[in-house]
């Protein structure tokens, strides 16, 4: 079984200051792990993804995340957080030797303020 | 290029009644996937087709619930005897191909409301 986990339910963070959203994962095989944001109103959208290969990972807006084998987490990260960075953002995997269902956390709100 | 899109945006239906949801996918993507997404959760997967053909269906919660692709593209999930808890927002992806390292690409869903 693979599952996800997202411990904050929200993040607060001022404009302009770091931003770190937290994910960790369990699977049996080896893991290919996403990051999707939504927007209200919107449907998911794709932000990067870790395959293999080097563990840190960059993705669209300025987002990167970083795969940590050991500790089993894929933490999403921005150096300088936008308002417009204002939503709902959910981490993904897909067990590679299980099928291709992606299983998602439940989810964390970041709130940016100016 | 066109995203993918579902059809309708919001679908009100009594307890009892039949639905039928769409999706199209993004052009010459072969897999299609359909997740459900309930209130303050992630969404959940329910089916995926690799072309025609459903090859997992483990998510789908019961009989009541059903989908096709006949020609390989546009997909519709069907759900029979509607209950007030199908209430949800439910999503459809699609990707180039299924498994690999390909990602999905979500539509922006059909939110379902069972009176």
């Amino acid at each position: 079984a693979q599952s996800v986990a997202q411990p904050e339910d929200q993040v607060n963070v001022a404009e302009g200051n770091p931003l770190t959203v937290k994910c960790t994962y369990s699977v049996s095989g080896n893991p290919y792990l996403f990051w999707y944001v939504q927007y209200p109103n919107r449907g998911l959208q794709f932000l990067l993804k870790y395959i293999t290969g080097d563990n840190l990972v960059k993705g669209s807006y300025g987002f990167e995340a970083e795969f940590n084998k050991s500790q089993t987490s894929f933490h999403l990260k921005k150096p300088s957080a936008l308002v417009s960075d204002s939503a709902l953002y959910f981490c993904a995997v897909r067990d590679a030797a299980a099928g291709n269902k992606l299983t998602f956390g439940g989810g964390t709100r970041v709130l940016v303020k100016p | 290029g066109a995203g993918v899109s579902q059809t309708p945006s919001n679908k009100v239906t009594e307890k009892g009644k039949y639905v039928e949801l769409r999706c199209d996918p993004i052009s010459g993507h072969t897999a299609l996937y359909w997740y459900r997404q309930s209130l303050g959760q992630g969404p959940e997967f329910l089916i995926y087709f690799q072309g025609t053909g459903a090859a997992d269906d483990s998510g789908l919660p019961n009989d009541r619930f059903f989908a096709v692709r006949p020609e390989g593209s546009v997909s519709t999930l069907k759900i029979q005897r509607t209950e007030r808890g199908d209430s949800a927002v439910y999503l459809c992806a699609s990707s180039l191909r299924a498994g690999g390292t390909y990602e999905q690409y979500f539509g922006p869903g059909t939110r379902l409301t069972v009176t």
